[in-house]
């Protein structure tokens, strides 16, 4: 059964940048059957995507934060990564990492359990 | 705001029925079948219910439907148990750029 397992600070000051990693394992993330994502929660919301990153390397984002988020992947690790930078109390949310199915897009089958980002000073 | 409507709440007895819906644009919902839902209890990570509007996850029971009409998709719950009470999200597909948009949620409580 694939886990995974996001990590990194749970406290950011404003206009600094997050950085997060998500750890896979029983699994490899160089499988091309899945996308990789960052999926964000604010606290009482809604989820909202933020992108997902192939095996390739090639990465997507949502148009909302595509000015300030880079996902990269480590194959040689079976991690991947997300750095958002420049934030505001308002990306302050659960992060989760996620595994989607390629062919069939919203199959979020597995997730980390969540990190609460905090941003503050 | 999000970008699919839920209602807020529902609830239903044990051993009832419940129905909640999703409601989105011709952008989404209704022109792809992508939808998917997913269970969310306190503290937890969200859990994959339903995808591809009416598929079952395994491991997923059959209490459990989805179904789509128009713009709007549903989630079904039959049989209400205890162990159900708990936030629920649908997502859907809406092209390329976009990808995913997910719903705002809607707390079920089992009366």
């Amino acid at each position: 059964q694939v886990q995974l397992q996001e990590s990194g600070p749970g406290l950011v000051k404003p206009s600094q940048t997050l950085s997060l990693t998500c750890t896979v394992s029983g699994g490899s993330i160089s499988s091309g059957d899945y996308y990789w994502s960052w999926i964000r929660q604010p606290p009482g919301k809604g989820p909202e995507w933020i992108g997902y990153i192939q095996n390739s390397g090639s990465a997507y984002y949502n148009p909302s934060v595509k000015s300030r988020v880079t996902i990269l992947v480590d194959t040689s690790k079976n991690q991947f990564s997300l750095k958002l930078t420049s934030v505001t109390a308002a990306d302050t949310a659960v992060y989760f990492c996620a595994r989607e199915g390629r062919y069939s897009y919203g199959t979020f089958d597995n997730w980390g359990q969540g990190t609460l980002v905090t941003v503050s000073s | 705001q999000s970008a699919l409507t839920q209602p807020r709440s529902v609830s239903g007895s044990p051993g009832q029925s419940v129905t909640i819906s999703c409601t989105g644009t011709n952008s989404d919902v209704g022109y792809y079948d992508y939808v998917s839902w997913f269970q969310q209890h306190p503290g937890k990570a969200p859990k994959l219910m339903v995808y591809d509007v009416h598929k079952r996850p395994s491991g997923v029971p059959r209490r459990f439907s989805g179904s789509k009409s128009g713009n709007t998709a549903s989630l079904t719950i039959s049989g209400l148990q205890a162990e159900d009470e708990a936030a629920y999200y649908c997502c859907s597909y809406a092209g390329r750029y976009t990808h995913v948009v997910f719903g705002g949620g809607t707390k079920l409580t089992v009366l």
